[in-house]
C-alpha cells in the first residue's frame, strides 16, 4: 500500500475563497482522523470517522469547516470561507482500530 | 482528560552520544503509546508501538520504555546521528471509554551536530 495519500501538498489561497483538502486512507483501515498543526497549538484533532461515519467532530474550530467521507477510501475537508487564520498543515491520519496510526504528508495551507 | 506532556522541549546534542526523550501522561488507563518522528516540512512517521501490556519495544538504535503505572514512556536513541535530527512526538490511545482518538504530546525538536 502507498500510505496515506493527500492532495494537494501546498495550497495558497485567498481569503474568503473554499478550499478542499483531500484524503485516501489505507486500504482496510477503518479509522480516520483529520489534524490541524500549528506552531501555537501542536497537533489539534478536528474530526474522525469510523467506517465512513463521523463520531466526534468537537474539534472543528468553527461552522466554516466541514468533512465528508462519502466511502471507505475518500475523505474531504472543506473550509468555507477561508481565512488567515486557518493557515496550517492539515493531516490525515488512518488506524485499523486502536493500531498504530499511519499519516499522510500533509497539505500546507496558506490563507493571504 | 488526558495530558500528555514531552521533555525538553529542544535538544541539541553532539554526534555519538546516547540521549533520552520523555514523555509523561496523566491517565494511566492506556491502550497503547506510539511514538513519531517528523522532519521538517514532512508528516509523521511511526517509529514504534507499545501496547500497554508490554513494558518497551525496539527497533535498531530506538528503544522505547512504557511504564504504565507512573504513566511515562521513554525513548532512547543510541549513538545519535545528524540523520537522527527531527521532532519526536508520543501518542497515547485510551484503554476504554469508546474513544480511540490518540492524544499527542508537543513533541521534542532533536538536533544532533556533527
Amino acid at each position: 500500500d502507498a500510505g496515506v495519500i493527500q492532495s494537494p501538498r501546498h495550497e495558497v489561497t485567498e481569503m474568503g475563497q473554499e478550499v478542499t483538502l483531500r484524503c485516501k486512507p489505507i486500504s482496510g483501515h477503518d479509522y480516520l482522523f483529520w489534524y490541524r498543526q500549528t506552531m501555537m497549538r501542536g497537533l489539534e484533532l478536528l474530526i474522525y470517522f469510523n467506517n465512513n461515519v463521523p463520531i466526534d467532530d468537537s474539534g472543528m474550530p468553527e461552522d466554516r469547516f466541514s468533512a465528508k467521507m462519502p466511502n471507505a477510501s475518500f475523505s474531504t475537508l472543506k473550509i468555507q470561507p477561508s481565512e488567515p487564520r486557518d493557515s496550517a498543515v492539515y493531516f490525515c491520519a488512518s488506524s485499523l482500530s486502536r493500531s498504530e496510526a499511519f499519516f499522510g504528508q500533509g497539505t500546507r495551507l496558506t490563507v493571504v | 482528560k488526558q495530558e500528555v506532556t514531552q521533555i525538553p522541549a529542544a535538544l541539541s546534542v553532539p554526534e555519538g552520544e546516547n540521549l533520552v526523550l520523555n514523555c509523561s501522561f496523566t491517565d494511566s488507563a492506556i491502550y497503547n503509546l506510539q511514538w513519531f518522528r517528523q522532519d521538517p516540512g514532512k508528516g509523521l512517521t511511526s517509529l514504534l508501538l507499545i501496547q500497554s501490556s508490554q513494558r518497551e519495544q525496539t527497533s535498531g538504535r530506538l528503544n522505547a520504555s512504557l511504564d504504565k503505572s507512573s504513566g511515562r514512556s521513554t525513548l532512547y536513541i543510541a549513538a545519535s546521528q545528524p540523520g537522527d535530527s527531527a521532532t519526536y512526538l508520543c501518542a497515547v490511545r485510551p484503554a476504554s471509554g469508546g474513544s480511540y482518538i490518540p492524544t499527542f504530546g508537543r513533541g521534542t525538536s532533536l538536533i544532533v551536530h556533527p
